[in-house]
């Protein structure tokens, strides 16, 4: 089961601007940078945030990350139809010494 | 750029072992440290960490998989393995390749391949 927590769905409509959160706990979260993928329909994972807030080149400064405590959260603004995946956060856990995926957040574009 | 693929058997018998492997072509792989690891993706479901190797061949494992698992690399062919012991029906999944400059990131992924597991 997956240790960091995120709401199953989120939506928008276009131009919005959507936040997507991840918790978890002092020993992921609370002490080590958040991940953040995308997964289009029917492809594979991509990387969309890495260390918190840093974007791949690439990807467009629509999206932006944050992290404050023992949670973390996505934002995408200026909604696009294109958005539309799946979306989902990681971050190592010091005292299981794995890497945590959150559940993922289905994001919809209304 | 990276590009990896995954290959191996598509279907594999309950109780036996799901071997794959995954090639790794284009970039400078060599000159940086890196970490190769295994995602896994249940049909309709998340993604489940497997495993990572570092360049130098430590490995890390999920604690619920590390007693059935094997990750090693060729390095000289560019090629990760995975071995998963006594599968059952529970392991059909999707499994992704990845490649990243930290044990936490994946910077590079394959497309992934499918293994179902039934007899």
């Amino acid at each position: 089961q997956p240790v960091l927590t995120q709401p199953p769905s989120a939506s928008g409509t276009p131009g919005q601007r959507v936040t997507i959160s991840c918790s978890g706990t002092s020993s992921n979260i609370g002490g080590n940078v958040v991940n953040w993928y995308r997964q289009l329909p029917g492809t594979a994972p991509q990387l969309l945030i890495y260390n918190n807030n840093q974007r791949p080149s690439g990807v467009p400064d629509r999206f932006s990350g944050s992290k404050s405590g023992t949670s973390a959260s996505l934002a995408i603004s200026g909604l696009q139809s294109e958005d539309e995946a799946e979306y989902y956060c990681a971050a190592w856990d010091d005292g299981l010494n794995c890497v945590l995926f959150g559940g993922g957040t289905r994001l919809t574009v209304l | 750029q990276l590009q990896l693929q995954e290959s191996g058997p598509g279907l594999v018998k309950p109780s036996e072992t799901l071997s794959l492997s995954c090639t790794v072509s284009g970039g400078s792989v060599a000159r940086r440290n890196y970490y190769w690891g295994w995602i896994r993706q249940p049909p309709g479901k998340g993604l489940e960490w497997i495993g990572n190797i570092y360049h130098d061949g430590t490995t890390y494992y999920n604690p619920s998989l590390k007693s059935r698992v094997t990750i090693f690399v060729d390095t000289s062919k560019k090629q990760l393995f995975l071995r998963l012991n006594s599968v059952t029906a529970g392991d059909t999944a999707v499994f992704y390749c990845a490649w990243g400059t930290y044990r936490h990131l994946f910077d590079y992924w394959g497309q992934g391949t499918l293994v179902t597991v039934s007899s």
